[in-house]
């Protein structure tokens, strides 16, 4: 019973375009969300996060959507670059309780071509 | 400032043998969490720890895994009676408050042979 689904296993995006990167969860008590970037013999490294009581959040090049009718949310990536090459992963978490652990999707693989 | 740092970084064992991974989290987090990962999956969150108290168990955690904070400083995750099925990326992470975002460590892959 997947929480949190990340459909596409992977993307190729030419560099300078915008690369979109999908997620859609169905536990509605998730009201926190982020996203993660990992290159290959890493961790996985936090990129943005967007409260339930938002639907946008910017940084940079990075902006997170989210949708809570759709139970979906988006990372936008402008514009491409090739070293944003690696695997995003989406991941949710409630408040309820105090663990606060992490849900994954099981990532995309986001290739930018030069 | 250093990052949460896991050790080893790989471990390969045989089936049966007992195995213990380390993690130090960055030094102000109070909350750890130890999370693990197959080919093609993200993480799966194992356990955590708030300060020295192991405060969540997952059901993946079997009677066969017991991990540990003495202190409250670093934590170690064993696995005894390993198994084939045990092999994967072991991941920990810290992070300070409730809302805190959570930092990962480089993780330590675990064969079994």
């Amino acid at each position: 019973d997947q929480q949190v689904k990340q459909n596409s296993p992977s993307l190729s995006v030419q560099e300078g375009r915008i690369s979109i990167l999908n997620c859609d969860y169905t536990n509605s008590m998730f009201d926190y969300f982020l996203w993660y970037k990992k290159y290959p013999a890493e961790g996985p490294t936090f990129l943005i996060s967007i409260s339930s009581i938002k639907d946008k959040n910017e940084d940079g090049r990075f902006t997170v959507f989210l949708n809570k009718s759709a139970k979906h949310l988006s990372l936008h990536i402008v514009p491409s670059q090739p070293g944003d090459s690696a695997v995003y992963f989406c991941a949710a978490s409630a408040s309820r309780g105090s663990a606060r652990q992490l849900t994954f999707g099981s990532g995309t693989q986001l290739t930018v071509l030069p | 400032d250093t990052g949460v740092s896991q050790d080893p970084r790989h471990k390969i064992t045989k089936r049966g043998q007992n195995v213990t991974f380390r993690c130090d989290p960055i030094s102000e987090h109070n909350r750890l969490y130890w999370y693990r990962q197959t080919l093609g999956q993200g993480p799966e969150f194992l356990t955590y720890f708030q300060n020295e108290a192991q405060l969540e168990k997952s059901r993946l955690l079997s009677d066969r895994f017991s991990a540990e904070r003495p202190k409250g400083s670093f934590s170690t995750l064993e696995i005894q009676r390993t198994e084939q099925g045990d092999s994967a990326m072991y991941l920990c992470a810290s992070s300070f408050g409730t809302r805190g975002i959570q930092y990962f460590g480089a993780g330590t892959r675990l064969s079994v042979l």
